[in-house]
């Protein structure tokens, strides 16, 4: 079944304590990203990556970090998370075109509930 | 400005109606805009890619419209199944990497 996994998907942590939420897509798709979204804000992205190797930031990229060392995984880092990092956070992956120039659809993981105290 | 601006709703329509709304978009050079429909914070699933002057599926319609640089949703025969948040999305101007999503409109059927 073609999916975006991400793990865990609920977490509650403390200030400082380093975390990673792993991001794993089967669909062969070249390009990821991550999002937040909260109330009133909608969905913001945080990194995207456009293939291996290459990342880039968001509109929201203070507090994460991201790498891309193979196709299928994007894992989102928070060296240090503190209470403004309390979110739902998306992974989703999608091709694009052969140019770069356009996005296809993105698909979407189930969501990563994350309260940090 | 915002990049992509939704009315929030609800938008609270009648089972069998039809609703429609609109998502705003400021970058002139996007070429691909998408519809994704979202679920009690679950997970947001694409309902529809606009990528010329309009897409239809079923009882959905999106119409895009360049010169006001808006694209419209259009829902007809509303089910209560399609009670969810409607999520707008267009690339940035900046970079074509950037998704900008729209904040949402949120749409109620009642029977």
């Amino acid at each position: 079944e073609a999916q975006v996994t991400q793990n865990p998907r609920y977490l509650i942590t403390v200030t400082g304590k380093k975390l990673t939420v792993t991001c794993s897509q089967n669909m062969n798709h070249e390009y990821m990203s991550w999002y937040r979204q909260d109330p009133g804000l909608g969905l913001r992205q945080i990194y995207y990556s456009m293939n291996v190797e290459v990342t880039d930031k968001g509109d929201v990229p203070e507090g994460y970090k991201v790498s891309r060392k193979e196709k299928r995984n994007f894992p989102l880092i928070l060296e240090s998370p503190s209470p403004n990092q309390t979110s739902l956070y998306f992974c989703a992956s999608s091709l694009t075109y052969r140019d770069r120039a356009v996005i296809h659809e993105q698909f979407f993981g189930p969501g990563t509930r994350l309260t940090v105290l | 400005r915002k990049e992509v601006e939704q009315d929030p709703g609800p938008f609270n329509v009648p089972e069998g109606a039809t609703v429609a709304f609109n998502c705003t978009y400021s970058n002139s050079a996007s070429q691909s805009f998408f519809w994704y429909r979202q679920d009690c914070r679950k997970e947001p699933k694409l309902l529809m890619s606009v990528y010329s002057s309009g897409n239809e599926d079923g009882r959905f319609t999106a119409q895009l419209n360049r010169a006001s640089q808006y694209i419209s949703l259009l829902i007809r025969d509303s089910k209560l199944s399609d009670s969810a948040t409607y999520l707008c999305a267009a690339p940035r101007g900046d970079s074509w990497g950037k998704l900008q999503f729209g904040a949402g409109t949120q749409v109620v059927v009642t029977p």
